[in-house]
């Protein structure tokens, strides 16, 4: 079975710095990974998706991720943080018909 | 607009009672999903859907049934078997399978009295 791991649950940033949080997945094979993210007593929505086209996936809010391989690893990023970016983030795996989730990072953003 | 709608949006179950959550999508959606969230835990999946009056369990289904007698629409119910039904519960919906982006609604949030 699939499973996801996520480093860090809770990641503090300033303003305008780097953001960077970390996923590994278990699959052997290339899987369809997922980053979603999740603002207060809301569901979730789709960041971006890995679909095997590109290593490096370009999502909304200026977030993107970088899939390798050999690290069996899927990191976001975003170059510079904004005070709206606050919210719990999810990395996901697909497995079948079915979407396995990781733990979840919570992101704060200090002015 | 297309999306999916989740009822209530608070809901509190007294010991022994069964309780229904509601979930409806009217984005055409083959798939349909429910999640149980917990802080620190994820999501993890209850049960799922890809067709109309059918379902397969998920990682943790016990205390829990569902139905899907319209394509549109998944219901929950959490039962009295469910000794630990605090938590925030939401409900997915997807174009097919795994590999397509899930929507979701905006949860429901479940407490004990």
């Amino acid at each position: 079975a699939q499973s996801v791991t996520q480093l860090g649950s809770h990641v503090s940033v300033s303003e305008g710095a780097l953001v960077l949080l970390r996923c590994n997945y278990s699959s052997s094979v290339p899987p369809y990974l997922f980053w979603y993210v999740q603002y207060p007593n809301q569901g979730l929505q789709l960041l971006l998706k890995y679909t095997s086209a590109a290593t490096l996936v370009k999502g909304i809010n200026g977030f993107e991720a970088e899939f390798k391989k050999s690290e069996t690893s899927f990191h976001l990023t975003k170059p510079s943080a904004h005070m709206s970016d606050a919210a719990e983030y999810f990395c996901a795996v697909s497995e079948g018909d079915k979407v396995i989730f990781g733990p979840g990072t919570s992101l704060s953003v200090i002015p | 607009d297309g999306g999916i709608t989740q009822s209530p949006k608070y809901l509190f179950r007294k010991e022994g009672q069964n309780v229904t959550l509601s979930c409806e999508q009217n984005l055409n959606h083959d798939a349909m999903y429910w999640y149980r969230q917990d802080p620190g835990q994820g999501l993890r999946l209850i049960y799922y859907s890809q067709i109309v009056n059918d379902f397969q369990k998920g990682d943790i289904a016990e205390g829990y049934s569902v139905s899907r007698e319209k394509k549109e629409s998944f219901p929950l119910t959490v039962t009295s078997a469910q000794k630990n039904p605090t938590a925030f519960y939401l409900c997915a919906s997807s174009i097919s399978r795994g590999r397509e982006k899930l929507f979701f609604g905006s949860g429901t949030q479940l407490s004990v009295l």
